[in-house]
């Protein structure tokens, strides 16, 4: 079974800290995404991976980065924190970027900046 | 920004009933749509992939059907039970990543 692990269940951090989502694949998938969901607006994509130190911008890239080193670990980075960023975030993996293959989640980072 | 509409936004229903809920998508550059079941407390998990227009998708209780040409796509749950209770999540392939409709909660009571 591919597993998709993230660091934190939960965490909450102050504004304007730098904050490190981690998220790690044990399938040797080549494609990696974070994405963040917020009620009434369903899963929405920040950024996303194909292969390691290669990265795509999402639909809401604004105030993240990411970093691929390792090809099963994908990094979301926020560089100053926001409450507006207060959130659940998911990464998810695929073995491929074609429109067939399904994505495997992480159980998500629920996020709280005060 | 493409736009993928789940609807109800959520259901509640009896032990036993059967049930089901929409997926809409705009039918242009139709590659694919994806069904995915979230449950509390856990990740996202695939139910289903479709590609074609007329295709039907069975898992156990779970069906799915998918109509490319009018941009919509329906799941079925027959006989629900509580463990049934989840979000489902649809989502449209388009240009190297999955556009997500917001979801249908679903709660089935015993």
């Amino acid at each position: 079974d591919v597993k998709v692990t993230q660091s934190s269940r939960y965490l909450v951090k102050r504004t304007g800290e730098k904050v490190f989502l981690e998220c790690v694949q044990d399938m040797d998938h080549e494609n990696m995404f974070w994405y963040r969901q917020d009620p009434g607006l369903g899963l929405r994509l920040i950024y996303f991976s194909y292969d390691v130190k290669m990265k795509e911008k999402g639909d809401i890239p604004e105030g993240y980065s990411v970093s691929r080193e390792k090809k099963e670990r994908f990094s979301l980075i926020l560089e100053s924190a926001s409450t507006n960023q207060t959130s659940m975030y998911l990464c998810a993996s695929s073995s491929s970027g074609g429109p067939t293959y399904e994505q495997y989640f992480g159980p998500g980072t629920r996020l709280t900046v005060t | 920004i493409l736009n993928v509409e789940q609807s109800p936004q959520s259901l509640h229903v009896q032990e036993g009933d059967s049930t089901n809920f929409t997926c809409s998508f705009p039918s242009s550059n139709f590659y694919a749509l994806h069904w995915y079941r979230w449950e509390t407390a856990k990740s996202p998990e695939a139910l289903f992939v479709m590609t074609l227009n007329g295709d039907e998708k069975k898992k156990g209780r779970i069906s799915a059907t998918l109509n490319t040409k009018e941009g919509y796509s329906y799941l079925y749950i027959k006989g629900s039970q509580p463990e049934d209770s989840a979000t489902y999540l649809c989502a449209k392939y388009n240009t190297d990543k999955l556009i997500f409709g917001t979801g249908t909660r679903l709660q089935v009571f015993p």
